[in-house]
């Protein structure tokens, strides 16, 4: 099942530069996004999410822009910090299926100090 | 800040064997989800549950496993007769209400679970 896919497995950034984390996505029903932080040996940590009705979300450091035709979206970190440094996913659901989220396969961020 | 609890964090057991995780949801959340994650693999989602019913259940979860939510605080994930391929973390999530909505789900620590 690949309806959500991070095509890069890792990243590598210096720290204060901006990191930006890529998501594709193939089912058009998807209405909600999120992208979780995870360190090992923890539970993912909510980040930030954005529904199909905007393009773009803020919150603080941490900005997701979504692009519905290309069905793409992408997590802006900026500036990077060295305690960014874990493995990021992109998840996705749509309405009336349980909630259930669709995750990617994971992007592990690395922010050189 | 209110979080979703898991025990254990790790649990060994042998093939054949039951095995419940437990998860104490956050508080005033109504949805409870199960995710479980093989190593070196995507998060997939076995199971949500509400309203003391499932919601949503995955090809995953087939009959050898089973949701319960015995009192008011806790959710429970049985594995009836576990297999090796059962080895994996498992994460328990809840959101507050999830009903058409579109809310966040907040995840637990996870259980490790290892099947021998």
């Amino acid at each position: 099942d690949q309806q959500v896919k991070q095509n890069s497995p890792s990243l590598s950034v210096q720290e204060g530069r901006i990191s930006i984390l890529n998501c594709d996505y193939t089912n058009s029903m998807f209405d909600y996004f999120l992208w979780y932080k995870k360190y090992p040996a923890e539970g993912p940590t909510f980040l930030i999410s954005i529904s199909s009705i905007k393009d773009k979300n803020e919150d603080g450091r941490f900005t997701v822009f979504l692009n519905k035709s290309a069905k793409h979206l992408s997590l802006h970190i900026v500036p990077s910090q060295p305690g960014d440094s874990a493995v990021y996913f992109c998840a996705a659901s749509r309405r009336y299926a349980g909630n259930m989220l669709t995750f990617g396969g994971g992007t592990r961020l690395m922010v050189k100090p | 800040e209110p979080e979703v609890t898991q025990t254990p964090s790790h649990q060994v057991t042998q093939m054949g064997q039951e095995v419940i995780l437990r998860c104490v949801p956050i508080s005033n959340h109504l949805y409870f989800y199960w995710y479980r994650q093989i190593l070196g693999q995507k998060v997939e989602f076995l199971v949500s549950f509400y309203n003391n019913e499932i919601s949503e259940k995955s090809e995953i979860f087939d009959d050898q496993f089973s949701v319960e939510r015995p009192d008011g605080s806790n959710f429970t994930l049985k594995i009836r007769s576990t297999k090796l391929e059962d080895s994996a973390m498992y994460f328990c999530a809840s959101s507050p209400t999830g009903v058409g909505l579109q809310e966040t789900q907040y995840f637990g620590p996870g259980t490790r679970l290892l099947v021998l």
